[in-house]
Formats: C-alpha cells, sequence, structure tokens
C-alpha cells in the first residue's frame, strides 16, 4: 500500500537532549513538509523539501534541522536549542495537485 | 508573505448544508487544499482546486475563485461524524527559494448538533 509514515506515534524527551522524528514515503512524491501543531492552533511550517538535497526554512525553523538525502525519507531533528518542543509534528509529502500526511508524532519533552 | 483566513468555529444541524469559508492573500498561488482534522488526529486530503470554479465529491465540494483570493468548503447533509476543523491551505511560489510552500489557515472547528 502506499502512503506516508510517520514514527514513532509518541515520543517522551528530556530537556536538553536531541530527538529525531522520522518520516517515510513510497507515493513518489517530489515535496515534503514538516508542520507543528500546538492545541487549539492551526499547522506552522518547520521545514519543506522540494527535491533531493535541497531544503527551505519555513516559518518556525529555529530550534530544528532536516536532511532530505533519499526521495522517500525527510527526518526532522528536534534539538536542545528548540525551546518549546512540546507539541504535536506532522509530516507531509505532495505532488501538484494532492498532499497527504503522516499520522503524526506527539513529542513530550519531560 | 502569505495571509489565510477562515472562521474560527461553526455550528450547524445535523441533515443541513454548511459552507465554510477561506480568504487569502498571496503570490505565486498554484493551488488550494482543503482538509478535514479530527480532534488528536492528522489531516485528511478533501480536494484541491486549482482553477475557477466548483469540484463535488460526493457530499463535499469545495468552490475556488482566484481573482477573489477566495475558496469555501460546501458539506451537504451534515452527519454527526463530520464535527471536525477544517483546514484551508494554499500552494504558492516562495520566490526567496524558488520552489513551493503549502501554508495553512488555522482551521474552522465545525461542530454537528442534534
Amino acid at each position: 500500500d502506499g502512503g506516508i509514515t510517520q514514527s514513532p506515534k509518541y515520543l517522551f524527551r528530556k530537556e536538553g537532549q536531541n530527538v529525531t522524528l522520522s518520516c517515510e514515503q513510497n507515493l513518489n512524491h517530489d515535496a515534503m513538509y514538516w508542520y507543528r501543531q500546538d492545541p487549539g492552533q492551526g499547522l506552522r511550517l518547520i521545514y519543506y523539501s522540494q527535491i533531493v538535497n535541497d531544503f527551505q526554512k519555513g516559518d518556525i525553523a529555529e530550534g530544528y534541522s532536516v536532511s532530505r538525502e533519499k526521495k522517500e525519507s525527510f527526518p526532522l531533528t528536534v534539538t536542545s536549542a528548540q525551546k518549546n518542543p512540546t507539541a504535536f509534528y506532522l509530516c507531509a509529502s505532495s505532488t501538484n495537485t494532492e498532499a497527504f500526511f503522516g499520522q503524526g508524532t506527539r513529542l513530550t519533552v519531560v | 508573505g502569505q495571509n489565510i483566513d477562515q472562521p474560527t468555529e461553526m455550528t450547524a444541524t445535523e441533515g443541513a448544508i454548511v459552507q465554510i469559508n477561506c480568504t487569502y492573500q498571496t503570490s505565486g498561488f498554484n493551488g488550494l487544499f482543503w482538509y478535514q482534522q479530527h480532534a488528536g488526529e492528522a489531516p485528511t486530503f478533501l480536494s484541491y482546486n486549482v482553477l475557477d470554479g466548483l469540484e463535488e465529491k460526493g457530499r463535499f465540494s469545495s468552490f475556488l475563485s482566484r481573482s477573489k483570493g477566495y475558496s469555501y468548503l460546501l458539506l451537504k447533509e451534515l452527519q454527526m461524524k463530520d464535527s471536525a476543523s477544517y483546514l484551508c491551505a494554499v500552494r504558492a511560489l516562495y520566490s526567496g527559494a524558488g520552489s513551493y510552500q503549502l501554508t495553512f489557515g488555522k482551521g474552522t472547528k465545525l461542530s454537528v448538533i442534534p
């Protein structure tokens, strides 16, 4: 089945630790995106990538990093520099006419 | 930059019709998407418009007017399970990077009541 997979679904992190969220798609989509959603809020763009080995900062990139070494994969690292990392993280991939989300990763800093 | 506006909340009655509006200001427009998001879950894709006019998909329809920077999502024969947030998203060329961003509005929380 084609789709976009995020893992893990729930993640707990201690303050000061970096953590990497996985996003894999087998839809052959060129574009991939990372968003953050806080309770009762909309989706805010962290990073996006249109092609392999290229990515751009979104509106709230500070404290995050990404890589795009393969078309299928777009991992997001939440670094210790991110001051308020507890949130729901959503990865999406798209063509020109469709865009689909993974199930999301709920990150909690403890 | 891009600006996308939607009403924050709406309430409608089971069996009725509801229209959720979305207005946007952007340059390099390249399509508008609508999503449904139930609480605690990821958004699911509903529709895509890039040309003016109405796209119909079962109980859901979406309309676009590019000259007015306006879209709406029309839900017919409302069911209780339609209670969710509805997100409008615009795909536009980000000139600084020569690539396309997908930017979301804050969403409209729809409550369907008996």
